[in-house]
């Protein structure tokens, strides 16, 4: 079965300071990434997505991941955060064969100091 | 487009009762929708599959006769909880896919916080 694995538990970074999520995912094939950000008391948003093509993906909010095949990695960056971006986020992985179930990551909290 | 509602958005019980709690697809229609269970500080755990028309698929590990699901249309999906007991008390969460750039993106509701008392 497939899974993800995010390393960082939390992580804290300052405004303005760049930001780098780390996400590995263990599948015999290249699945469909995804990245998701939930803040409180909202629901799941979507950042990016990865299925094929071009390995650099950009999404919302100045997001962009990149995926490595070599590394079953599909790390997400920031160049510059901004406060309202401490939140939780989460890695995802989708199989098509499985009917499209999304597997998370444990989830890294983010934390922004001013 | 393609939101996700979720009613009601917390519900405190009493142990031994049930609770339903409600997914909408608002403008768009699902044929299948996924239930989540969130716990504290934790990452979302699927808990089922909801199928327009047919049974819904659990995961291992969930009790089918505890958290009953009906996908009753294209747009509404329920779980309900039935006897309820403390440890049931956690963030549940649906999505509902919509074809998008030649895959499907999950759209997720708002939550529903239960706490059973």
């Amino acid at each position: 079965a497939q899974s993800v694995t995010q390393p960082d538990i939390h992580i804290t970074v300052s405004e303005g300071a760049s930001l780098e999520l780390r996400c590995n995912y263990s599948y015999g094939a290249t699945p469909y990434l995804f990245w998701y950000v939930q803040s409180p008391g909202q629901g799941l948003q979507l950042l990016l997505k990865y299925f094929s093509g071009d390995t650099l993906v950009q999404g919302i909010k100045g997001f962009e991941a990149e995926f490595k095949r070599s590394q079953s990695s599909f790390n997400l960056r920031k160049p510059s955060v901004h406060w309202s971006d401490a939140a939780e986020y989460f890695c995802a992985v989708q199989i098509k064969a499985a009917g499209n179930k999304l597997t998370f990551g444990g989830g890294t909290r983010v934390l922004v100091k001013p | 487009g393609a939101v996700v509602s979720q009613h009601p958005s917390w519900v405190i019980c009493k142990s031994g009762t049930s609770v339903k709690i409600e997914c909408r697809s608002l403008d768009f229609q699902a044929t299948t929708m996924f239930w989540y269970r969130q716990f504290p500080k934790q990452s979302l755990m699927l808990m089922a599959t909801s199928n327009e028309g047919s049974k819904a698929t659990y995961e291992q590990g969930v009790e089918k006769d505890k958290f009953l699901i009906n996908h009753a249309s294209l747009t509404l999906s329920t779980l309900t909880v039935t006897s309820a007991h403390p440890e049931d008390s956690s963030f549940y969460i649906c999505s509902a896919p919509l074809a998008r750039d030649g895959t499907y993106e999950q759209y997720f509701g708002p939550g529903t916080r239960l706490t059973v008392t």
